[in-house]
């Protein structure tokens, strides 16, 4: 069984561009999740969906949105970028009903010059 | 709202054990706990569902004491590979999952 992928793995971006990352989930997961972890630093929430619906939100500004489309798989955007945005995007799928385990895919790392 | 995790880093020189504690103002439905090594993405480690379950894995386990909103791992006879920061996620009823700050854990030779 293939596990939560996620794509690019790297990327290099310019101050004031935007981003798209995508996640595939496990097959048959239905919730995907959302994490920024900067250096040294824990696991910021940014957002989980269930069977395409935002189904909870993080502290995260405006620029940060995402989707889920009808096959599960999840995209996430950052529009004008900053420095600051500059981490590890981590992105989870379990099957979504309580009790599931979350398995974290490798990730996208970011870098915003 | 996040779990509180403690200690925020211990330093264990191989063999020792330790303790690491996790807990929650909220009741909770489940616990998992997770290892992250430097530059990698999260591993799950286990998860407890009931009150006052006790898991184990080779000479890591874990309990859970739904009463009082606390769950406990413990490192047993540390090993260089049990490096890494371990995070506690809680999950309430309403399927809100949260993780806590994590814990460094570095075991030295």
């Amino acid at each position: 069984k293939a596990g939560v992928t996620q794509t690019p793995r790297y990327l290099i971006k310019t101050r004031g561009q935007q981003v798209t990352l995508s996640c595939s989930p496990i097959s048959g997961h239905r919730s995907v999740s959302w994490y920024q972890q900067t250096p040294g630093q824990g696991l910021q929430f940014l957002f989980e969906y269930f069977s395409e619906t935002q189904r909870n939100k993080g502290n995260f500004p405006g620029r940060f949105s995402g989707r889920q489309f009808s096959n599960s798989r999840s995209e996430m955007n950052v529009s004008t970028l900053e420095l600051g945005d500059s981490a590890l995007y981590l992105c989870a799928s379990r099957v979504g009903d309580s009790g599931n385990t979350i398995y974290f895919g490798e990730g996208s790392w970011l870098t915003v010059v | 709202q996040q779990p509180v995790q403690s200690p925020q880093a211990v330093i264990l020189r191989e063999g020792e054990d330790a303790v690491i504690n996790c807990s929650s103002s909220k009741a909770l439905y489940s616990v998992h706990w997770y290892r992250q090594k430097h530059g990698e993405a999260p591993v799950f480690l286990m998860i407890l569902l009931k009150g006052g379950e006790q898991k184990g894995h080779d000479k890591i386990s874990a309990s859970f004491n739904e009463k009082k909103q606390q769950s406990s791992l413990y490192l047993t006879a540390s090993q260089l590979s049990y490096s890494g920061t371990y995070f506690c996620g809680t999950e309430d009823r309403g399927q809100n999952f949260v993780f806590g700050p994590g814990t460094r854990l570095s075991v030295l030779p």
